[in-house]
């Protein structure tokens, strides 16, 4: 189907901890783009990834696109309390509609 | 300059009524969305437009009725309203398959 799943639907960390969260399809994604809403905000484009086992870094986050295109994975690492929110994977379905994934809420306590 | 605008950021009603959001994009999008994000900050495409056409309508009730006047605005009007209408709905664009652009949301309370 259209839908992507994410998990965990939650994360509660120490501030320093890494963080990780995953987004899966049931079927093969063209691209992946990556976002976060911070509470109270709307979403904020962070990243897109197409190509297979493509990895990108954005200072203290990593995202990766699995080979077979049907996953991928943001990681936090050392993480502080500016990156509290909400982080949505969304796939691209007939080019121009874009399904956003269930997000995980992350939680950073100094 | 905000690149995606809409008004009202908050909107309090009673059942039954109806509301109107409005929105604007600065940035020469051809496309224009709108999404709802309830409770649980589940983000759900419902209408798309591409130089003022409909391209995407999801299952919506017809008591939703988006309006796009030009390619830079597209509205969204809601007649009787209920209180599963209650929700953030966020104005977006973007030069498909590329990002989207959101405004700052639009919260509706439905009492």
């Amino acid at each position: 189907g259209q839908q992507v799943m994410q998990i965990p639907q939650y994360q509660h960390v120490q501030e320093g901890e890494d963080f990780t969260t995953y987004c899966n399809s049931s079927t093969t994604l063209s691209n992946i783009q990556w976002y976060k809403q911070r509470p109270g905000g709307h979403p904020v484009f962070l990243i897109q990834l197409v190509k297979s086992g493509e990895v990108k870094k954005q200072k203290r986050l990593t995202f990766q696109f699995g080979e077979a295109k049907k996953n991928s994975s943001l990681h936090i690492t050392a993480t502080q309390t500016t990156d509290v929110g909400t982080y949505f994977c969304a796939r691209t379905y007939n080019t121009d509609k874009l399904i956003f994934g269930t997000g995980t809420r992350l939680q950073v306590f100094p | 300059d905000t690149a995606v605008s809409q008004t009202p950021k908050y909107l309090v009603t009673q059942m039954g009524n109806d509301k109107s959001i409005k929105c604007e994009q600065n940035l020469g999008h051809d496309t224009m969305y709108w999404y709802k994000q309830d409770s649980k900050k589940f983000l759900k495409i419902m209408f798309s437009y591409n130089n003022k056409e409909l391209i995407i309508n999801e299952t919506v009730p017809n008591r939703f009725s988006p309006k796009s006047p030009d390619k830079a605005h597209l509205n969204l009007h809601i007649n009787s309203l209920e209180l599963g209408d209650s929700a953030v709905y966020f104005c977006a664009s973007s030069l498909p398959p590329g990002e989207l652009f959101f405004g700052e949301g639009s919260r509706l309370t439905v009492l």
